[in-house]
């Protein structure tokens, strides 16, 4: 099956500080990607959806300012919390969309100090 | 999009044969049901896509009866390994694709 990659898995940060998630679909190209991010005991969340070549669409609540969303590629989107705190710290995962189903990545584990 | 209520949990034993109902009173005609299976610190892995009738793969069965306004996915002969959470999606994948994500089933498979 289709292969969705995200790097880094795991990443600590310090308060105040900013992180780029990078989302890759490894043997296909995906002209919509997601972004979702799942809480302790929690299910996903959408955060927003991601358009190559275009600006990304953003769910209700969350902050286009804060998780910047770039999709440069068919390959690759990458999504960069800006000056993270705490409340951030997150389960962060991607997802790429191609022939009427979503691949999902193995998701990136965020903790802000 | 529809929105899917399933049970938020359910134990079961090695061997069994594990059913897990989701409901999606208001699917709409272009949509899609697919279940997802998620392990701790992992992303979702798909599991099983249907429209209507009964769909079989390898893994499991995805049961829809004519309304379509549910479906039960089934898991033949269960193992500890299939312990986890189990999401029902609706949604027109034909489309953007776009899914929103239950609550799911916290499956507890014991020995």
């Amino acid at each position: 099956g289709a292969v969705v990659s995200q790097h880094p898995s795991r990443v600590i940060c310090k308060s105040g500080t900013s992180v780029k998630i990078e989302c890759r679909s490894l043997d296909f190209q995906a002209t919509t990607m997601f972004w979702y991010r799942q809480f302790p005991k929690q299910s996903l969340m959408l955060m927003a959806t991601s358009n190559e070549g275009s600006k990304a669409t953003y769910e209700q609540g969350v902050e286009k300012d804060k998780f910047l969303i770039n999709h440069a590629s068919l390959t690759l989107s990458t999504l960069t919390v800006t000056s993270a705190h705490p409340e951030d710290s997150s389960f962060y995962i991607c997802s790429a969309y191609t022939s009427y189903e979503q691949y999902f990545g193995p998701g990136t584990r965020l903790t802000v100090t | 999009l529809a929105k899917t209520t399933q049970p938020i949990s359910m134990d079961s034993y090695e061997g069994q044969e594990v059913n897990i109902t989701c409901s999606h009173n208001n699917i709409a005609t272009n949509d899609y049901i697919t279940w997802y299976q998620q392990f701790p610190s992992q992303g979702p892995r798909f599991i099983i896509q249907g429209y209507k009738t009964k769909v079989t793969n390898e893994v499991a069965s995805l049961f829809i009866p004519a309304d379509r306004k549910s479906s039960t996915l089934s898991l033949p002969r269960v193992s500890l390994s299939d312990t986890a959470v189990y999401y029902c999606l609706v949604g027109d994948v034909s489309n953007t694709g776009k899914l929103i994500f239950g609550q799911g089933t916290t499956l507890q498979v014991k020995p």
